[in-house]
This record gives C-alpha cells, sequence and structure tokens, in this order.
C-alpha cells in the first residue's frame, strides 16, 4: 500500500528565503505526482504535475523534482513571498490493477508560513 | 470558466438524516471522485467514478453511497449519517483515469453531524 509523508510538517521563513518542501512515497509504481496547495477553508489548486517518465517541472517560481528510484519529490519556491503562505500537498497517483483508476494518495502536508 | 463545485459548502445535521452533497464539474471529464480530509489522517478516497455508470470503492466507502448517471455530476449520499462522518469533504475530476492528469479539486464541502 503506498504511503506518502511530507517533512517537516510546518515551516516558517522570512520572506525572500528559498523554500524547499519534501515528499518521499514507498511505492515507486506511480503514473505521476502532483503538488497542490491549500489555504485555509478553500479547496486544492493543483501547482505542478510530474509525470513518472519525467525528473521535473517548472511553473515561474516553482520547481518541482522527481526521483522514482528513490521514491522522493521535492517542491522549490524561489523568492518566498507573504502570499505563499498557505499549506502544501503532494499526491502520488497509482493505477488500479486493470481498471485504471487515478487515485491520489496524499501526505500530510507541509504548512508553511512566510513572515514579511 | 472550468471549475467543479460542490453544495452545500457548509452542512450542520444530526445522526441518521439522509443527506446529499451534490458535484458537478463543466469539463466534460470522465473521471470524478470524493475524498474526505481529516486532522492526522490526510485526503483520502471515499469512492471513484470512471465514466456514466461505472463507480467503485475508495478506501474509506463505510457509510456512503454515489451515483453517476450523468457525466457531470457526482453526488454523495449520506443514508444515516454518524458523527464520525463529520469531515470536509471534496470532489475531484478529471480528464480520464488514466494516470496522467492533473486532478481539479471542488471548493469543499464542510460536514457536521451532531
Amino acid at each position: 500500500k503506498q504511503e506518502v509523508t511530507q517533512i517537516p510538517a510546518a515551516l516558517s521563513v522570512p520572506e525572500g528565503e528559498n523554500l524547499v518542501l519534501n515528499c518521499s512515497f514507498t511505492d515507486s509504481a506511480i503514473y505521476n505526482l502532483q503538488w497542490f496547495r491549500q489555504d485555509p477553508g478553500k479547496g486544492l489548486t493543483s501547482l505542478l504535475l510530474i509525470q513518472s517518465s519525467q525528473r521535473e517541472q517548472t511553473s515561474g517560481r516553482l520547481n518541482a523534482s522527481l526521483d522514482k528510484s528513490s521514491g522522493r519529490s521535492t517542491l522549490y519556491i524561489a523568492a518566498s513571498q507573504p502570499g505563499d503562505s498557505a499549506t502544501y500537498l503532494c499526491a502520488a497517483s497509482e493505477s488500479y490493477i486493470k481498471a485504471a483508476g487515478n487515485k491520489l494518495t496524499f501526505g500530510g502536508g507541509t504548512r508553511v508560513l512566510v513572515k514579511p | 470558466e472550468a471549475q467543479v463545485t460542490q453544495n452545500p459548502r457548509y452542512l450542520i445535521t444530526v445522526t441518521g438524516k439522509k443527506l446529499t452533497v451534490t458535484c458537478s464539474q463543466n469539463m466534460n471529464h470522465e473521471y470524478m471522485s470524493w475524498y474526505r480530509q481529516d486532522p492526522g489522517l490526510g485526503l483520502r478516497q471515499i469512492y471513484y467514478s470512471m465514466n456514466v455508470e461505472v463507480t467503485d470503492k475508495g478506501d474509506v466507502p463505510e457509510g456512503y453511497k454515489v451515483s453517476r448517471k450523468e457525466k457531470r455530476n457526482f453526488p454523495l449520499i449520506l443514508e444515516s449519517p454518524s458523527p464520525n462522518q463529520t469531515s470536509l469533504y471534496f470532489c475531484a475530476s478529471s480528464t480520464t483515469g488514466g494516470g496522467t492528469d492533473t486532478q481539479y479539486f471542488g471548493p469543499g464541502t464542510r460536514l457536521t453531524v451532531l
């Protein structure tokens, strides 16, 4: 059974510092790995999706890497801003036996606070 | 605007009173699913649907029912809610269930069962 872990559970940094968020998963047979942002009382916003054949994806100040062999993904946020304060969740996608299913197994999240 | 909508956003009810949480997407997605989010347990999948009239259990299906009569709608039904179903519920959809697509989440429904 897939297990996804995010450490640390919370992180506080001063504005302008680069953020490094870690995600580890136990089963490397994934189709993709997604990073989400969740703001208090709101839904999940997809940030980046890395296919299993890719090693990284970039969008603006965000960069996510994937190392399937070691079961790790890292989300980098450059030059953090107070507006980046949120909870960041990683999720590993996997396929069921024959009937492919896009089930996501989520990590517990890292709560980020960027101080002005 | 492409989106997943859920209703209601907030609901307080009592044990045993049947309720339905609606989910609708306007992106013509084939795959839809329901998750619940609980402190310390994260998000866990309840049910999913690969297409119209095709549904299957996720990790925590007990106490829930779903239906998929139309492509855009995927309601979550609690026939006899209990306090342990107090949670934050999310509906999600993606183009297919093939494992390569971004999933889009609704805004969430916060349910309290007294």
